[in-house]
């Protein structure tokens, strides 16, 4: 089983459009969450960790849910330039130092 | 301030032939991680270095092996090369060897494509 499970999609989505992004890891003792942004050819670049309280960034929002092993992230009134890959991200303690990535979701906003 | 550079940007070698790829951190960080991205996949873990030493390593054979030299930069090996090895290579680093709060954050460079034929 993979460490971090997340749809591939693609989403394809117009301009304006809300769009959510689920992911589930599946090692309980997962401590730290991230969102990566990569767009095509290039690195992939953080674009927000994930508390458990939940927290925003403008028209991002990241939610994880601890007790079902489920993270989520939301876009509200997606731009074209939100056009990527998003990759979920999981760093467990007790294998100290590896970032676990999941094999990221494609966004395509549409004019 | 610069970020993660990494060097060669695209490189083609042959099958068994050897590579050596290289990283330099963020300044005045620490901790040098290095992923193997195929495409159509997440970047899967190969090593971590922190201080100089080994603090971790990914579920890959004998033929990849890495270092840190005392300035922090690392040096990524891959002896006997396979067509399975073409992929992005990328280096990440971070401010702390590991535990919570942004120290925790890895930072990548744009990573090093290399294609085996």
């Amino acid at each position: 089983r993979k460490e971090v499970e997340q749809d591939p999609g693609p989403f394809n989505v117009p301009e304006g459009a809300t769009v959510a992004f689920n992911c589930t890891y599946s090692n309980s003792a997962s401590q730290s969450f991230f969102w990566y942004r990569q767009d095509c050819r290039k690195e992939p670049k953080l674009l927000m960790s994930v508390y458990s309280s939940g927290n925003e960034d403008g028209r991002f929002t990241a939610q994880l849910n601890r007790a079902s092993q489920y993270i989520s992230l939301l876009i509200r009134d997606s731009k074209l330039s939100d056009s990527a890959t998003y990759l979920c991200v999981v760093k467990d303690l007790d294998t100290g130092n590896q970032f676990y990535f999941g094999t990221g979701t494609s966004l395509t906003v549409i004019p | 301030d610069a970020g993660v550079t990494q060097s060669p940007t695209h490189l083609i070698k042959t099958r068994g032939q050897q590579v050596t790829l290289r990283c330099s951190p963020i300044s005045g960080h620490k901790s040098v991680s290095w992923y193997q991205q195929v495409l159509g996949q997440g970047p899967q873990f190969i090593f971590q270095y922190y201080e100089k030493e080994e603090r971790g390593r990914g579920n890959f054979p004998d033929r990849f092996s890495a270092r840190q030299f005392p300035n922090y930069s690392s040096e990524l090996n891959v002896n006997a090369l396979l067509l399975g090895d073409s992929a992005l290579y990328l280096c990440a680093s971070s401010l702390a060897r590991t535990g919570y709060g942004s120290g925790n954050t890895i930072y990548f460079g744009e990573g090093s494509w290399l294609t085996v034929v």
